[in-house]
């Protein structure tokens, strides 16, 4: 069973980076995306971009391009996700997502694409100067 | 980018009845990459359907999707307690953007 475990809460101060790690246990980790989901305070889900590790190159929505870097270590099965210049704006909890294992109808391995079935626990984002 | 609009944006129901949620893409979602989810307060969103109709693993019967091209529903046949929350759809069809709709309030009446 695939197990995703966020670092801790973070308090900011505006203009500053935060660095979010995912560490991934169980399942096979560089074939399949990890994505970035964050929500902000009673707001809705967005995607902001994600990576698959294997081929480590990330693909970002374009609202956060320039200000998100997504990156990925094989080597502990860890993904990140950095957000500079942060503003008030950016308080929310973020979530790591990853798409399901291959199954015999479906997979999503080696693509971006895919629905998540696994989530972190998130991890709170506070800006604040 | 494709927009997903959900409606409605609240729903009130008693447990027993049966939900209807839309889900509207700005434009078709290729091969029904659509999946559809459920959020309760404090916790991450859970998958309940992907591929527009295909059940996620352990999800009860009483949950259904269903459409294609821009129009997409998710049916909860007779509603029990646990399932008034915040449901998502959300479109995987293009890997360079990936987006949510804004979410459909179920609420007990």
């Amino acid at each position: 069973q695939v197990q995703l475990v966020q670092s801790g809460a973070e308090v900011k101060k505006p203009g500053s980076s935060v660095k979010v790690s995912c560490k991934a246990s169980g399942g096979t980790f560089s074939s399949y995306a990890i994505s970035w989901v964050r929500q902000a305070p009673g707001q809705g889900l967005e995607w902001m971009g994600g990576i698959i590790p294997i081929f480590g190159t990330a693909n970002y929505a374009q609202k956060f391009q320039g200000r998100v870097t997504i990156t990925a270590d094989e080597s502990t099965s860890t993904a990140y996700m950095e957000l500079s210049s942060l503003r008030s704006e950016d308080t929310a909890v973020y979530y790591c997502a990853r798409p399901p294992d291959c199954s015999s109808t479906s997979c999503y391995a080696g693509t971006l694409g895919g629905p998540f079935d696994y989530w972190g626990q998130g991890t709170l984002v506070t800006v604040s100067s | 980018e494709i927009v997903l609009t959900q409606s409605p944006g609240t729903l009130s129901l008693s447990p027993g009845e049966r939900a209807t949620l839309s889900c509207r893409a700005s434009q078709s979602v290729s091969s029904s990459y659509l999946a559809w989810y459920q959020q309760k307060p404090g916790q991450a969103p859970r998958l309940l359907i992907y591929g527009a109709s295909s059940r996620a693993t352990g999800i009860p019967d009483r949950f259904s999707g269903s459409g294609s091209g821009t129009d997409f529903t998710l049916t909860i046949s007779r509603l029990e307690p646990e399932d008034f929350a915040v449901y998502y759809c959300q479109q995987y069809g293009s890997s360079s953007s990936i987006t949510f709709g804004q979410g459909t309030r179920l609420e007990i009446k």
